[in-house]
């Protein structure tokens, strides 16, 4: 089964500083692992897709992630936050063999302090 | 613009009654899904389709039905409202393939009074 844990419910940094979101996932077979952003009350946009053809995996917006088979892990970086980038992300797993289902953590709000 | 549309974009609704959530893509993807995001739980899968003609059951299906008479549409019903469904639904498609995105609609914001 597919699972995904994202460890923390809010994050706050200050713009012009790293931020860091984490993303621990479970799967029983090779992941599709994905992040996408949701700015308030709007829909989801994608951010980044692992594709196994390399680790990190560069997004839009600056935005990387990456993929750590030892750990479970796909954080998602960015080396300096923007006011632009408060929102709530989302890590996401898929299991192709499993009828394509998506399935989302909980989701992480992002908030940059001025 | 290619992309998928979801109607109405909000609704207040009496429990008890019925209702049809629309969705339509334009972009021929063969899987469909329906989700509703409450707080702190992220998105939770409704009910999905693979192909027209099939559906399955996600994590929360109780309360929702759905069908998919062809590619594009995918309705999600909630038969008799009741204020626990007051949530925000989102649908998606996606194409077969090993990593490949899903796309989302806008969503329907569903008030249950």
């Amino acid at each position: 089964a597919q699972s995904v844990t994202q460890l923390d419910s809010h994050v706050s940094v200050s713009e012009g500083t790293p931020v860091l979101l984490r993303c621990n996932y479970s799967s029983s077979y090779s992941p599709s692992l994905f992040w996408y952003v949701q700015h308030p009350n709007k829909g989801l946009q994608l951010l980044l897709k692992y594709t196994s053809a390399a680790t990190l995996v560069k997004g839009i917006n600056g935005f990387e992630a990456e993929f750590k088979k030892s750990e479970t892990s796909f954080h998602l970086t960015k080396p300096s936050a923007h006011m632009s980038d408060a929102a709530e992300y989302f890590c996401v797993v898929s299991d192709k063999r499993n009828f394509n289902k998506f399935y989302f953590g909980s989701g992480t709000k992002l908030n940059v302090k001025p | 613009i290619a992309g998928i549309t979801q109607a109405p974009t909000s609704q207040i609704l009496a429990a008890g009654r019925r209702m049809t959530l629309r969705c339509t893509q334009d972009m021929r993807h063969n899987a469909m899904y329906w989700y509703r995001q409450d707080l702190g739980l992220g998105l939770r899968l409704i009910h999905y389709s693979n192909t027209a003609g099939t559906t399955g059951k996600g994590e929360v299906p109780d309360g929702y039905s759905v069908s998919r008479a062809n590619t594009d549409d995918f309705p999600l019903t909630l038969a008799s409202a009741v204020p626990s469904q007051t949530s925000v639904y989102f649908c998606a498609s996606s194409d077969p393939g090993l990593y490949t995105e899903a796309f989302f609609g806008q969503g329907t914001r569903l008030t249950v009074v």
